[in-house]
């Protein structure tokens, strides 16, 4: 069964640019999230889709957007960037949404360098 | 709102002794609690997940203890190795939220 599947692994973008990442989840996962990790912060959440709606958003500028595809598919979008975008964005597939005791699978993750 | 706090960015054991992380949350009674590990640069990997009716969770060296009365999780490695060496994290997920992560112990276990 093939993981979650993160392209591109790693990105140098240009301030003002925009971006788009894109993640496949494990067949059969409906939820789709996204997650920023940087070195001091840890991992903060974006987004949450499960049935191509959203369910969650976390506390980041509306240049941050997301999508959920009918196949499960997600992309998630950053316009206009900023230095302080660079980080590794990951992205988890699980079961189900709203279900606690649904573990969550990452991808490697695409590593974004804003110069 | 919910609040995850692990709280040791970093720990150092020698190999062979048994490692103990925390984890404690507030304002929230999950009914489960998960712990990830995570290597630099890749994804976190699932571990255990423990019920609140559980107390304790076996796999292999590893245990976690869940004590809601307390608001805390312990997540033990006996035996550790240097393999075993790197960033633990326990998450929950309150009700209609999403998956939240604590910020992460690092370990590291010394040769």
């Amino acid at each position: 069964k093939a993981g979650v599947t993160q392209t591109p692994r790693y990105l140098i973008k240009t301030r003002g640019q925009q971006v788009t990442l894109s993640c496949s989840p494990i067949s059969g996962h409906r939820s789709v999230s996204w997650y920023q990790q940087t070195p001091g912060q840890g991992l903060q959440f974006l987004f949450e889709y499960f049935s191509e709606t959203q369910r969650n958003k976390g506390n980041f500028p509306g240049r941050f957007s997301g999508r959920q595809f009918s196949n499960s598919r997600s992309e998630m979008n950053v316009s206009t960037l900023e230095l302080g975008d660079s980080a590794l964005y990951l992205c988890a597939s699980s079961l189900g949404s709203f279900q606690s005791n649904t573990e969550a699978f990452f991808g490697q993750g695409t590593r974004l360098t804003v110069v | 709102s919910q609040k995850i706090e692990q709280n040791s960015e970093a720990l150092n054991i020698q190999e062979g002794k048994t490692a103990t992380l925390t984890c404690n949350y507030t304002n929230y009674s999950p009914a489960y609690l998960q712990w990830y590990r995570q290597d630099p640069g890749r994804g976190p990997v699932f571990l255990l997940l423990i019920r609140e009716n559980e107390k304790e969770k076996r796999k292999e060296r590893l245990k976690v203890t869940f004590d809601t009365t307390l608001k805390q999780s312990l997540f033990h490695i006996t035996a550790s190795q240097p393999a075993d060496s790197a960033t633990y994290l326990c998450a929950l997920r309150p009700p209609a939220r999403q998956l939240t992560f604590g910020s992460g112990t690092q370990l590291t276990v010394l040769p």
